[in-house]
């Protein structure tokens, strides 16, 4: 069965960089799109971006001139990286596969078990 | 503001049924996009309870069921249980922004 572990620093200062790592475990890294999902306090969930195995990224339009997902071979684990970050970061990070044969009706499962990051000075 | 619309809150007691609404507009699923739902109990990650509309995965039970007409798309928990208690959220894809888009999730409280 599938396992995604993620870890990373969880208290940032305004204008630093995010950093965060998912781990899969279990199945197969090939053939899938991995992707990184925020929930920020008391909000819903946003999508923040995939990638391939093949290394070919998507983001979200409102985050991707400041996010950076890349893959770590050959280990099965893929990275987010969110430059600059403000107060508006604050939240809970999760990694996620996506299923579904197009992207356009992907579906998240499994997911990690999610990082609180909090941005304060 | 969340790009699919859900009530902030639905309740009922032990043994009812519940139904928790998602509408979307003409680029998610009234573009005939697909709706998938996640439930996530307190302090824990989403898991996925329903995809493509109305499948179930593996091991969640048939009191949860999903279905899907013109923009809006709904989940139906039935035989309601204490354990059920925690967040839902519906997920769909905007044909516009080009991403997966979620709803501000419903807070479901079993009475």
């Amino acid at each position: 069965q599938v396992r995604l572990q993620q870890w990373g620093a969880g208290l940032l200062k305004p204008s630093e960089t995010l950093s965060l790592t998912c781990a899969v475990s279990g199945g197969s890294f090939s053939g899938y799109h991995w992707n990184w999902i925020r929930q920020s306090p008391g909000k819903g969930l946003e999508w923040i971006g995939e990638i391939n195995h093949r290394g070919s990224t998507s983001y979200n339009p409102s985050l991707k001139s400041r996010v950076a997902i890349s893959i770590l071979t050959p280990r099965s684990q893929f990275s987010l990286s969110l430059y600059s970050v403000t107060g508006d970061d604050t939240a809970i990070y999760y990694c996620a596969r996506a299923q579904g044969a197009v992207v356009a009706s992907a579906y998240f499962a499994p997911w990690g078990q999610g990082t609180l990051v909090t941005v304060s000075s | 503001q969340s790009v699919l619309t859900q009530p902030p809150s639905v309740s009922g007691a032990p043994g009812q049924r519940v139904i928790i609404s998602c509408t979307g507009s003409s680029s998610t699923t009234g573009a005939g996009q697909d709706v998938h739902w996640y439930q996530q109990l307190a302090g824990k990650a989403p898991t996925l309870l329903i995809y493509k509309n109305s499948q179930r995965p593996s091991g969640v039970p048939d009191r949860f069921s999903g279905s899907k007409s013109g923009t809006s798309a709904s989940l139906a928990i039935t035989g309601l249980q204490t354990d059920d208690e925690g967040q839902y959220h519906c997920q769909s894809y905007d044909s516009d922004l080009g991403t997966s888009v979620f709803g501000g999730g419903t807070k479901l409280t079993v009475l």
